[in-house]
């Protein structure tokens, strides 16, 4: 299985400001996905990570609010902008393996405080 | 609308009984069914997968999966406190590659 990490782990930022979320993966991987968790939630896809191409975003998710960039087959970041205290979340980077790409992988999760 | 549901809980259970969770899922074509588990403070971390009707045995964990009555159940026998945890059901609905997760279902394993 994949070994994903995720960097800030938590960070407090805030409102109107910005923050990057890295995640890298141990090998190379056709499928990258962003989730958000909220407090007691289960997970909610943000998008999907597309390397060579735009990010493919889930209904209630906008690129301008949540870049993605997938630059390789190891590697992508979410941004969160202009961020408000309703963004206060965790945000999870996982991994699709397996022969159709299913089987996914999380990383630690990020965990942010919005102020 | 394509949904995956779970009863949220919790669920207690004695040191050494069975533990039984349920997941039910909305779409008959589904083909792929996944068990996640969460600690608190966690990533999910998975489990074991599931694909044909049947039973599936790994360890101490068993996922039983029944598609004409659309549900997906994770036994575990002999619950220990350290199963304490939230328990998410996954599934490929609609043929997409993309599962659909549950809300979870809390595990509570008292001594």
């Amino acid at each position: 299985s994949a070994v994903i990490s995720q960097k800030p782990s938590r960070d407090i930022c805030q409102r109107g400001t910005s923050l990057t979320i890295q995640c890298q993966v141990d090998s190379q991987v056709t499928m990258m996905f962003w989730y958000r968790q909220q407090p007691g939630q289960s997970l909610t896809l943000i998008a999907t990570a597309n390397q060579g191409s735009e990010a493919t975003y889930e209904s209630g998710f906008v690129i301008d609010k949540f870049p993605i960039s997938r630059p390789n087959l190891t590697f992508s970041t979410l941004t969160v902008s202009n961020m408000s205290p309703e963004d206060s979340s965790i945000y999870l980077c996982s991994a699709g393996q397996g022969m159709t790409q299913e089987t996914q992988y999380f990383g630690p999760g990020t965990r942010l405080l919005v102020l | 609308q394509k949904e995956v549901e779970q009863n949220s809980g919790p669920l207690s259970v004695p040191e050494g009984a069975i533990a039984s969770l349920n997941c039910t899922y909305s779409d008959r074509g589904s083909q792929s069914f996944f068990w996640y588990r969460q600690y608190s403070g966690k990533s999910p971390e998975l489990i074991m997968s599931i694909y044909s009707n049947g039973d599936k045995e790994d360890g101490r964990f068993t996922a039983q999966l029944n598609k004409a009555s659309q549900y997906v159940s994770l036994l575990i026998r002999d619950s220990q406190p350290s199963d304490s945890a939230t328990y998410l059901c996954a599934v490929s609905l609609g043929g997409s590659y993309i599962p659909t997760f549950g809300r979870g279902t809390s595990l509570i394993v008292h001594p």
